[in-house]
């Protein structure tokens, strides 16, 4: 079955620390990739997506993934975190043209200021 | 602009009671519903979703139906919780030609 891995359950850094969450995915066709997050007592929304093209991605906030199709990974990146960037993050992917959301299972980021 | 609306916040209910929970979309026509469950450690688990009006997919079965008597309209229901339904229910919608989903803000069930 397909299945979205996140490697870090919880990342604790100070500010100004670099970033980088790790996703993995584990099916083999055409998908869309995902990264939310939910900041504390805030919706879920969405920080970026890969649907193709540039596989480089910028999102709001700083922040940026990279989808390398050979290693199946969409990892977050943030050069420089705050301690406005505390919140869960989720990778998620759909398969082609499904709309189905499978998500990894979330990293607590916990910034100190 | 669209807006995900869900109800109620918060609820807190005996084991063996009924439950429904209430999403409805504005701003926007025929998008596709879905619910999932957010529990502590295990990311977000897609429940149902249905791409219009009395059509529902269920992804995991479990205590739960849901329902869609109307187009923007998605409900998720029980005849009888059990305690392991305890979570955090979302709502989410996405057009018909794109695969970005949009949340609503949840709601949060304790079984007691």
């Amino acid at each position: 079955a397909q299945s979205v891995s996140q490697h870090n359950h919880h990342v604790i850094l100070s500010e100004a620390a670099s970033l980088e969450l790790g996703c993995n995915y584990s099916y083999g066709g055409t998908v869309n990739l995902f990264w939310y997050v939910q900041y504390p007592g805030q919706h879920l929304q969405l920080l970026l997506k890969y649907f193709s093209g540039d596989p480089l991605v910028k999102g709001i906030k700083g922040f940026e993934a990279e989808f390398i199709k050979s290693k199946f990974s969409f990892n977050l990146r943030k050069p420089s975190v705050q301690w406005s960037d505390t919140a869960e993050y989720f990778c998620a992917v759909t398969r082609g043209s499904q709309g189905n959301l499978i998500f990894g299972k979330g990293t607590k980021l916990s910034v100190k200021p | 602009s669209q807006t995900i609306h869900q109800w109620p916040a918060t609820l807190v209910q005996p084991v063996g009671s009924p439950l429904s929970l209430e999403c409805t979309v504005e701003g926007t026509s025929n998008p596709n519903l879905y619910w999932y469950r957010q529990a502590a450690g295990r990311g977000l688990q897609l429940l149902f979703y249905s791409v219009g009006i009395g059509q529902i997919s269920s992804e995991v079965p479990q205590n739960l139906s849901a329902s869609r008597p109307q187009d923007r309209q998605f409900i998720l229901s029980s005849k009888k919780l059990l305690l392991s339904d305890s979570g955090f229910y979302l709502c989410a919608w996405t057009g018909s030609n794109t695969d970005t989903q949009y949340f609503g803000p949840g709601t949060r069930l304790t079984v007691l």
